[in-house]
């Protein structure tokens, strides 16, 4: 089985370029999380969906991030513009509703650098 | 909100050494998972926990969930050098049964 997969690996990118991190859950799962990993601040769910419905994005640090998942296989999590705090790894993981709380499969993350 | 602690937050044992991470909830917790973070890769499911009090084993691995089921444990026996990484505990936020409150994270480093 294909597990989350994430793209591009790495990034590297100036100030006040636009972002754009991509996610292909598992297939049939029906959940969806990005999460943001730094060492100062560990990891940090930013947004999850659910359904493809954005059910709580109250961890998105500010305006300049936005999530999208316009079907149940494609997920993008965009920053515009960027800037060198939001340089960490980036996770998407997914799950399917099963049992007392589902397990969550996390993609290899995105590296990105914001010169 | 709820918050979920982990000591320590670096361990470095000697390969053949015991290690154990302490996982402690605010709240009291419907269940536990731990996950497993290699240096450069991404965390990965190793257990669930449900039942007050309950002890499951996986080979030199062994997770406690406490009997208030707001702490927990992971112990490892005899580390071996593949057992490095971060080890994070996680329980579920509460009135969701998807979202995840991640612990910090404890990394253990063998030293062969």
């Amino acid at each position: 089985d294909a597990g989350v997969i994430q793209s591009p690996r790495h990034e590297v990118t100036e100030m006040g370029q636009e972002v754009t991190l991509r996610c292909k859950p598992i297939s049939g799962h029906n959940s969806l999380f990005w999460y943001r990993q730094t060492m100062m601040r560990g990891l940090e769910l930013l947004i999850y969906f659910n359904n493809n419905v954005p059910i709580d994005d109250s961890g998105m640090p500010e305006d300049r991030f936005s999530a999208k998942m316009p079907n149940a296989s494609f997920s993008t999590l965009k920053i515009q513009p960027s800037e060198p705090r939001d340089s960490a790894v980036y996770f998407c993981a997914s799950s399917q509703a099963r049992g007392v709380t589902d397990t969550q499969y996390f993609g290899p993350g995105t590296r990105l650098t914001v010169l | 909100g709820q918050q979920v602690m982990q000591i320590p937050q670096y361990q470095h044992v000697q390969e053949g050494e015991d290690f154990t991470t302490y996982c402690n909830s605010s709240t009291t917790l419907s269940n536990i998972q731990w996950y497993k973070q290699r240096p450069g890769g991404h965390p990965v499911f190793l257990i669930q926990l449900v039942k007050s009090g309950e002890v499951k084993k996986q080979k030199r691995l062994t997770f406690q969930f406490g009997e208030a089921k707001k702490n927990s444990s992971l112990h490892i026996t005899a580390t071996q050098t593949t057992d490095v990484g971060t080890y994070f505990c996680a329980g579920p936020e509460k009135g969701s049964a998807r979202q995840l409150t991640f612990g910090s994270g404890t990394q253990l480093t063998v030293l062969p």
